[in-house]
C-alpha cells in the first residue's frame, strides 16, 4: 500500500532564507506526486505536480520539486522566502493506474519570521 | 476558474443530530471528494463520486453517508453526529480523466459536535 511521510510538522525559516519541505514516499508501483499548499483559512491549492519526464518540476509562486526514484522521496524548495509563503504544505501520491485515490501526507508547517 | 463552494464555513451540531455539508461545483467535473482534515493526520479520504450516482467508500466512511444526485452537488451525510466527528471537511472536484487531474478544493467547514 502506498503511503507518504513529511516528517517535520513545523518548519521555521527567516525571510529571504531558502527551504526545503521534506516529502518521502512509499509505493510499489509508478506514481504521480503532488505538492498542495493550504493557506489560513482556505481549501487547498495545487502547487506543482510529476507527472513524468523531467525529475525538476517547477511551480507556482517560485517552489520547484526534485523527484528522486531512488530514495523515493519529492521535495520541495525555494530559494528565498517570503512572509506569505506562511501557509501548511501538503505532499501526495497516487498510483498511476489508481483512477482516484490520492493520498496525503500529515502536512508541514512553513512559518516565514521577519 | 473552477469554483468548488461549500455551504457553510462554520458549524456546530448536537450529538446525535443528522447533519448535511453540501458542496457544489461549477465546472462540470465528473469526480468529486470529500475529505476530512484533522492536525497531524493530513487529509483522509471519507467517499469520493466518479459521477452521479456513484460513489465509493474511502478510507474512513464508518458514520458517514454521501449522495450525488446531480453532477454539481456532493453532500455529505452524518447519520448521527458525535464528537469524534468535530473536525474539518474539505470537499473537492476534478475531471475524470486524465487520471492525473489535479483536485479543485472548496474553503472548508469547521464543524463542531458537542
Amino acid at each position: 500500500a502506498q503511503s507518504v511521510t513529511q516528517l517535520d510538522s513545523q518548519v521555521p525559516v527567516f525571510e529571504e532564507a531558502p527551504v526545503e519541505l521534506r516529502c518521502n514516499y512509499s509505493s510499489s508501483v509508478s506514481v504521480y506526486l503532488f505538492w498542495y499548499v493550504q493557506y489560513p483559512n482556505q481549501g487547498l491549492q495545487l502547487l506543482l505536480k510529476y507527472l513524468s519526464g523531467s525529475t525538476l518540476v517547477k511551480g507556482i509562486n517560485g517552489f520547484e520539486a526534485e523527484f528522486n526514484k531512488s530514495q523515493t522521496s519529492f521535495h520541495l524548495r525555494k530559494p528565498s522566502v517570503h512572509i506569505s509563503d506562511t501557509a501548511e504544505y501538503f505532499c501526495a501520491v497516487s498510483e498511476v493506474d489508481s483512477s482516484y485515490k490520492l493520498i496525503f501526507g500529515s502536512g508541514t508547517r512553513l512559518l516565514v519570521r521577519p | 476558474d473552477v469554483k468548488v463552494t461549500q455551504s457553510s464555513r462554520y458549524l456546530v451540531k448536537r450529538t446525535g443530530e443528522k447533519v448535511f455539508l453540501e458542496c457544489v461545483q461549477d465546472m462540470d467535473h465528473e469526480n468529486m471528494f470529500w475529505y476530512r482534515q484533522d492536525p497531524g493526520l493530513g487529509l483522509r479520504l471519507i467517499y469520493f463520486s466518479y459521477d452521479v450516482k456513484m460513489k465509493e467508500k474511502g478510507d474512513i466512511p464508518e458514520g458517514y453517508s454521501v449522495s450525488r444526485e446531480k453532477k454539481e452537488r456532493f453532500s455529505l451525510i452524518l447519520e448521527s453526529a458525535s464528537t469524534n466527528q468535530t473536525s474539518m471537511y474539505l470537499c473537492a472536484s476534478r475531471l475524470g480523466q486524465p487520471y492525473n487531474s489535479p483536485l479543485h478544493f472548496g474553503n472548508g467547514t469547521r464543524l463542531t459536535v458537542t
